[in-house]
């Protein structure tokens, strides 16, 4: 099993609709989860840090469910700039990072 | 301010020849980290530095592959011999750990594209 699992996509999404990307991981003593961004032919960017309670930041919201080792990450009313790769990405050492392949979302007019 | 520098951007070489990546991190981050990207294998660890020392380079795939960290402004990725299975994105990206902001990140260099033939 792969350590951190993503739907790789594409979502094709009209502006202004709500979606949400799932990951699985695999390693319960994971310790600190991230959602990047990457767009295309670019370097990753952190879009958010991800917590047990819930965190949302404008129209990014991130979940955590510890005991079924899930992250969630729910874009709300889409532009066309959200259009990009996003990586869900899991720490647990206490600097190395595990990436998953991503998820590809296509937000069209 | 000036992000993680990598040079070069693109590179294109034959089988055999030697490639070597540089890379020049955040001034004041003391970790360093090499990934290579695929869309096979999407983004994989090869090697990281923590105050110019090498912690964990179990993701280096073989013998081929050798990273130096002399000082805190600069590492190299050396890939001596090149192979075609070698062609993907090398990215850089470092980190100053958890700092003031009690935030970790990781900020990426904008990636050298090789292209082994």
């Amino acid at each position: 099993r792969k350590e951190v699992e993503q739907d790789p996509g594409p979502f094709n999404v009209p502006e202004g609709a709500t979606v949400a990307f799932n990951c699985t991981y695999s390693n319960s003593a994971s310790q600190s989860f991230f959602w990047y961004r990457q767009d295309c032919r670019k370097e990753p960017k952190l879009l958010m840090s991800v917590y047990s309670s819930g965190n949302e930041d404008g129209r990014f919201t991130a979940q955590l469910n510890r005991a079924s080792q899930y992250i969630s990450l729910l874009i709300r009313d889409s532009k066309l700039s959200d259009s990009a790769t996003y990586l869900c990405v899991v720490r647990k050492g206490y600097s190395t990072l595990t990436f998953g392949k991503g998820t590809m979302l296509l937000v069209s007019p | 301010d000036a992000g993680v520098i990598q040079s070069p951007r693109h590179e294109v070489t034959e089988m055999g020849q030697e490639v070597t990546l540089r890379c020049k991190p955040i001034s004041g981050h003391n970790s360093l980290f090499w990934y290579r990207q695929t869309m096979m294998r999407g983004l994989e660890l090869l090697i990281y530095f923590n105050n110019n020392v090498p912690i964990d380079d179990s993701g280096m795939p073989e013998d081929r592959f050798s990273a130096k960290m002399p000082n805190a402004s600069f590492s190299t990725l050396k890939i001596q011999p090149s192979e075609p299975r070698d062609s993907a994105v090398y990215f850089c990206a470092s980190s100053s750990g958890y700092g003031t902001s009690g935030r970790y990140e990781q900020y990426f260099g904008p990636g050298t594209r090789l292209t082994v033939t």
